[in-house]
């Protein structure tokens, strides 16, 4: 069976610090991933999305940026944090081929980001 | 512009009793709906995804019904249980949207009180 590992759980950071937030997912070939901060009181927002290995899509211009160095692995980055960027982020992938609207999509477990 | 409207934004209600969240969208043209639920600190499950055809769709003691003219959608909850306090969000795709092609409601917290 398929799952999706997102780490670490809670982190706390000082502004201008770096960040990396990285999720892996087993039992599936060339999933699509896809990377969303989820601030207090508002939806999901996409902030980016992964067809293939080195194939990043950026949904919203920003601090942050994400690579794909293997097949099922996506990090999320960040070379110096805003207090902004605090939130909650999470990880999701759906089938190959397939997008959010013919398949189910499964999430992480999320990462509870703090900028101090 | 697409939009998803939850309401209401929080409930409680004690436990052993029903509940029905609301869901209003204008995403256009409409692809599918789907209801998560999220527990606090953790990643969105799943509860059910319909498409334009579906009106009624169940999951244990989840209901979730869809009116694509109306584009309203409720989800129903049956006996709540203390496991059933969580965020529900509503989600809605798009046809021909990639992945961006979704708009997320802010979701309904629920609180189950014994």
């Amino acid at each position: 069976s398929q799952t999706i590992h997102q780490w670490p759980a809670t982190l706390v950071q000082p502004v201008g610090s770096p960040l990396s937030l990285e999720c892996t997912v087993e039992g599936t070939s060339n999933p699509n991933l896809y990377w969303y901060r989820q601030a207090a009181g508002r939806g999901l927002q996409l902030l980016f999305y992964s067809v293939g290995i080195g194939q990043i899509s950026s949904e919203v211009p920003q601090n942050l940026s994400a690579s794909r160095p293997q097949d099922r692995q996506f990090i999320l980055s960040s070379k110096k944090l805003l207090l902004s960027d605090s939130g909650f982020y999470l990880c999701a992938w759906t089938q190959a081929g397939a997008g959010w609207m013919n398949t189910e999509a499964f999430f992480g477990q999320g990462t509870r980001l703090t900028v101090v | 512009k697409n939009q998803v409207e939850q309401s209401p934004q929080s409930l409680i209600i004690l436990e052993g009793k029903n509940c029905t969240l609301q869901c209003n969208y204008t995403v256009s043209p409409f692809s599918n709906l789907r209801w998560y639920k999220q527990d606090t600190g953790r990643g969105p499950v799943s509860l059910t995804i319909m498409t334009f055809s579906e009106n009624t769709k169940s999951n244990g003691r989840y209901t979730a019904t869809l009116d694509a003219d109306t584009k309203q959608s409720s989800l129903h909850i049956t006996a709540s249980q203390l496991s059933d306090s969580a965020s529900y969000i509503c989600v809605v795709s798009h046809s021909g949207g990639g992945a961006d092609g979704l708009t997320f409601g802010k979701g309904t917290h629920l609180i189950i009180q014994p």
